[in-house]
């Protein structure tokens, strides 16, 4: 099946640097990627959506000048958390869409990263 | 908007069946989905079923749709401790295929 891997799974950084997480997907290509997030004990949080070649589309409350995302590939997404503080500590999940898509245009999730940030 | 709720928490006996409810408002969902997260894990797809179906079954998994009523169930046939995981639904719908997440439900199964 169609794999999708994270790195790092797990960072921690220092209030006030920033981190880069990248989104692979490793056997097919995806023209669309998302980013979410996951706080303790809660649903995921849909942060943007990446299409291959283009700007992110930033949901609502989400600032797009603290994560930045780039797309540059088909089999690349990158999230940078820049000048990371202790609230934005949390779970980060990228999916990426089969660019073929099938009849279920399913997503494909990534393991995750978990970020804590001191 | 969209808004998708399940129950928070669900225990069964190991060998039950476990069933998991969530119910969503957007009318125009074109198929959802079924995820389980094990603990410090990303999300596992476990099964999909289109918004035209009634049911979908998959060795022990049923899926049960009630487009009237916005409800979606998840059926686990002899439930084990390895199901013990959070489950979540999720709905795509509109043109934009945005997923929407529901809440989450704790599944505890006690040997």
């Amino acid at each position: 099946g169609a794999v999708v891997s994270q790195h790092p799974s797990w960072v921690i950084c220092k209030s006030g640097t920033s981190v880069k997480i990248e989104c692979r997907s490793l056997d097919f290509q995806a023209t669309t990627m998302f980013w979410y997030r996951q706080f303790p004990k809660q649903s995921l949080m849909l942060m943007a959506t990446s299409n291959e070649g283009s700007k992110a589309t930033y949901e609502q409350g989400v600032e797009k000048d603290k994560f930045l995302i780039n797309h540059a590939s088909l089999t690349l997404s990158t999230l940078t958390v820049t000048s990371a503080h202790p609230e934005d500590s949390s779970f980060y999940i990228c999916s990426a869409r089969d660019r073929i898509g099938g009849a279920t245009d399913t997503q494909y999730f990534g393991p995750g990263t978990r970020l804590t940030v001191l | 908007g969209e808004d998708v709720e399940q129950s928070l928490f669900l225990s069964v006996r190991e060998g039950d069946s476990s069933v998991i409810n969530c119910t969503y408002t957007d009318s125009s969902s074109t198929y959802l989905y079924w995820y389980k997260q094990e603990p410090g894990a990303g999300l596992q797809l476990l099964t999909y079923i289109f918004s035209n179906m009634d049911m979908k079954q998959d060795q022990r998994l049923t899926v049960l749709l009630n487009k009237k009523d916005k409800h979606l169930s998840l059926r686990i046939a002899d439930t084990q401790t390895g199901d013990s995981a959070i489950y979540f639904c999720a709905e795509v719908a509109g043109g934009y295929q945005k997923v929407t997440f529901g809440t989450g439900t704790k599944l505890q199964v006690i040997p």
